[in-house]
């Protein structure tokens, strides 16, 4: 079972901030937060990820809390080819076990111009 | 680029026609996995592989066979396809079972009838 609760759906305007949130209120010390999205029924696509630090790339920005219980992914300036769907993921990454990628529903994004 | 392939995209079948689906990735990743994805499911885990030769059940295995031979192809074999097998396919593959990018191909979508 996925270990994280996010909102549905979300709408943004075209070229506004879109805040998509996380709550991981259960994560273990270990185990990273990675944000991947699927744009339609494309391969899911890897964004972000981070474990206690708020991390950045060209793509987008990763907050997390100082508990770590949740987090919020920062797309700066959403533009129509953001709109998809949002998966928020907990994983521990290490070599000594098999540790896939547990899918929850995720956040739909729709960019509306 | 950094691509994972798999083919066929598209198929419709009939119930006991034995098909593979293929998949190659062109990073020289050592980890590989295959994952379906269901209205209501999400994605879920059939099989794994973290290296040549090396292969294991993932959460959904029934029905599924795959093998590794050689590092970049990681085919899914479906010896005698049903109806519940409908589904969206993915492969993905990353750099050790603990990367954190995990590249996703385009998805195969199969029909079995």
């Amino acid at each position: 079972d996925a270990k994280t609760t996010q909102p549905p759906s979300m709408d943004c305007a075209e070229g506004r901030a879109a805040n998509l949130p996380c709550n991981h209120s259960t994560i273990s010390g270990n185990e990273y937060v990675y944000w991947y999205r699927q744009i339609h029924s494309q391969g899911p696509q890897y964004i972000i990820h981070g474990l206690k630090n708020n991390e950045t790339n060209e793509m987008a920005s990763l907050i997390i809390t100082e508990d770590r219980k949740s987090s919020t992914l920062i797309l700066p300036h959403a533009t129509l080819r953001d709109t998809a769907v949002y998966y928020c993921i907990v994983r521990v990454a290490t070599n000594s076990g098999n540790t896939p990628l547990v899918f929850g529903k995720g956040t739909r994004l729709s960019v509306i111009a | 680029e950094a691509q994972v392939t798999q083919n066929p995209r598209y198929l419709i079948t009939v119930t006991g026609k034995k098909l593979t689906v293929t998949c190659s990735q062109n990073m020289n990743h050592e980890y590989m996995s295959w994952y379906r994805q269901d209205p209501g499911l999400g994605l879920r885990q059939i099989y794994y592989s973290m290296n040549v030769e090396v292969t294991d059940k993932g959460d959904v295995p029934e029905g599924y066979k795959v093998s590794r031979k050689e590092k970049r192809n990681f085919p899914l074999i479906l010896e005698s396809p049903s109806p519940n097998q409908t589904s969206l396919y993915f492969c993905a593959s990353s750099l050790t079972q603990a990367g954190n990018t995990i590249y996703f191909g385009e998805g195969s979508w199969l029909t079995v009838v």
